[in-house]
């Protein structure tokens, strides 16, 4: 089976400019999670779907991040204006109807703001 | 407050020199313990899951175990190819918490 899809691998911008990252999940795979991994740490969840519904969304800046999920399948997160600090990889990851089931990521994005 | 802590960060082995990483948990109500595999540019991939204390789990080289307060991944003549960062993560209800993870190198 196809993995889990992410687009763009690399993206650098400056400050204050507006950003989108796409994720495309397994085929199948109801929930959806966004990641932020900073340099020599683990994955910190910012966003969690199941289906088109955000039911965990606790860690999310929003005051500047923003993310949706349009008719449960693809997923896209967005940071509107864009700071220094959120240079990172940003990880979509998806999981199979068992809520203990393993999570399955995608290569990332990895995004530097100048 | 749920917590992951990892050690060593940084493990250097000779081929062939087998070795244990650690991953100790606080957590109330473990629903899995899960153990990746990360490599440069790349996403994790998973290795295994142990949902109980004494279950142990085990792929080509490595073989993860778990207690109620720690989770050790054996690796097991090691080859330069297990190079990577090792992932634990704990599930705590619906969420997944992630620890900073062990980076190994196996040189020939």
């Amino acid at each position: 089976e196809a993995g889990v899809v992410q687009s763009p691998r690399y993206k650098i911008i400056e400050k204050k400019q507006p950003v989108a990252f796409w994720c495309n999940p397994i085929s199948g795979h109801n929930t959806l999670y966004w990641y932020r991994q900073n340099l020599g740490q683990g994955p910190e969840l910012l966003i969690r779907y199941e289906n088109e519904e955000a039911v965990d969304d606790s860690q999310l800046p929003k005051d500047r991040f923003s993310a949706e999920r349009l008719k449960g399948v693809d997923s896209t997160l967005k940071i509107q204006p864009a700071e220094l600090g959120d240079s990172a990889v940003y990880l979509c990851a998806s999981q199979g109807l068992a809520g203990d089931s393993p999570l399955h990521f995608g290569n990332g994005t990895r995004l530097t703001v100048t | 407050e749920d917590q992951v802590t990892q050690s060593p960060e940084a493990l250097r082995l000779q081929e062939g020199e087998s070795s244990s990483l650690n991953c100790s948990y606080t957590v109330s109500g473990l629903r899995g313990l899960f153990w990746y595999r990360q490599d440069p540019g790349k996403g994790p991939e998973f290795l295994f899951t142990l949902y109980s204390a004494g279950e142990e789990k085990e792929k080509e080289r490595l073989k993860a175990t778990l207690t109620k307060k720690e989770s050790f991944l054996h690796i097991t003549a090691p080859k330069p190819e297990d190079s990577a960062t090792y992932l634990c993560a704990v599930q705590a209800g619906t969420a997944l918490i992630f620890g900073k993870g062990t980076t190994l190198s196996v040189s020939s």
